[in-house]
């Protein structure tokens, strides 16, 4: 089956320094890539969708300036958490939806990435 | 926005019995998913049905939509505790440009 990786798998930073996240699709070409945010005990809200080549479009009330994406291939998007503060702490997952017929209505999500602001 | 509604929220049950989760939703669909998410952990797609389907079946998973209704539910039968998680169902639109929306969720905890 499809897999997708996230790097890092958990991080924990100072207030107001950027983090990366990574997400790579690893056996096939991802269109499109999805970002989602999750607090504790509750459901994904999708933060964002980036397409290869073209900017993301964010969801409303998600600050772009804030929360960077950059799809630079079929197989890596990268969401940046600049100027991080405590309450950008939550859970982040990304997902890959295919290009292939045989894939294109499932997102394959990773495994996601616990990002602590001190 | 979140358009799907699973309920119950909470579930808690003996190994061995059955579980049924429902999912509600309120636009038109392309399709609807159901995944699962243990603790901390990643999403697990577990099965897929299309707005023409009325039912599907993987495994011990048995899942049903009805577009009429706006709902779908969700069946694990004989479950076992390592079927503890949280399970959204997540419904895709149609347009080029859908996107999932998901549920709130359901927690499974299964007794041993």
């Amino acid at each position: 089956g499809a897999v997708v990786s996230q790097h890092p798998s958990w991080v924990i930073c100072k207030s107001g320094t950027s983090v990366k996240i990574e997400c790579r699709s690893l056996d096939f070409q991802a269109t499109t890539m999805f970002w989602y945010r999750q607090f504790p005990k509750q459901s994904l809200m999708l933060m964002a969708t980036s397409n290869e080549g073209s900017k993301a479009t964010y969801e409303q009330g998600v600050e772009k300036d804030k929360f960077l994406i950059n799809h630079a291939s079929l197989t890596l998007s990268t969401l940046t958490v600049t100027s991080a503060h405590p309450e950008d702490s939550s859970f982040y997952i990304c997902s890959a939806r295919s290009r292939g017929l045989r894939l294109q209505e499932t997102q394959y999500f990773g495994p996601g990435t616990r990002l602590l602001v001190l | 926005s979140q358009q799907g509604e699973e309920d119950p929220q909470a579930l808690s049950i003996q190994e061995g019995e059955n579980a049924t989760m429902n999912c509600s939703y309120k636009t038109s669909i392309n399709n609807l998913q159901w995944y699962r998410q243990n603790s901390g952990r990643g999403l697990v797609h577990l099965i897929l049905i299309r707005s023409n389907e009325r039912e599907k079946h993987s495994g011990r998973l048995r899942v049903t939509l009805d577009t009429s209704k706006k709902s779908s539910s969700l069946l694990i039968t004989a479950s076992r505790a390592a079927d503890t998680a949280s399970y959204f169902c997540a419904t895709d639109g149609t347009g080029a440009n859908s996107k999932l929306t998901f549920g709130k969720g359901i927690t499974l905890s299964v007794r041993p």
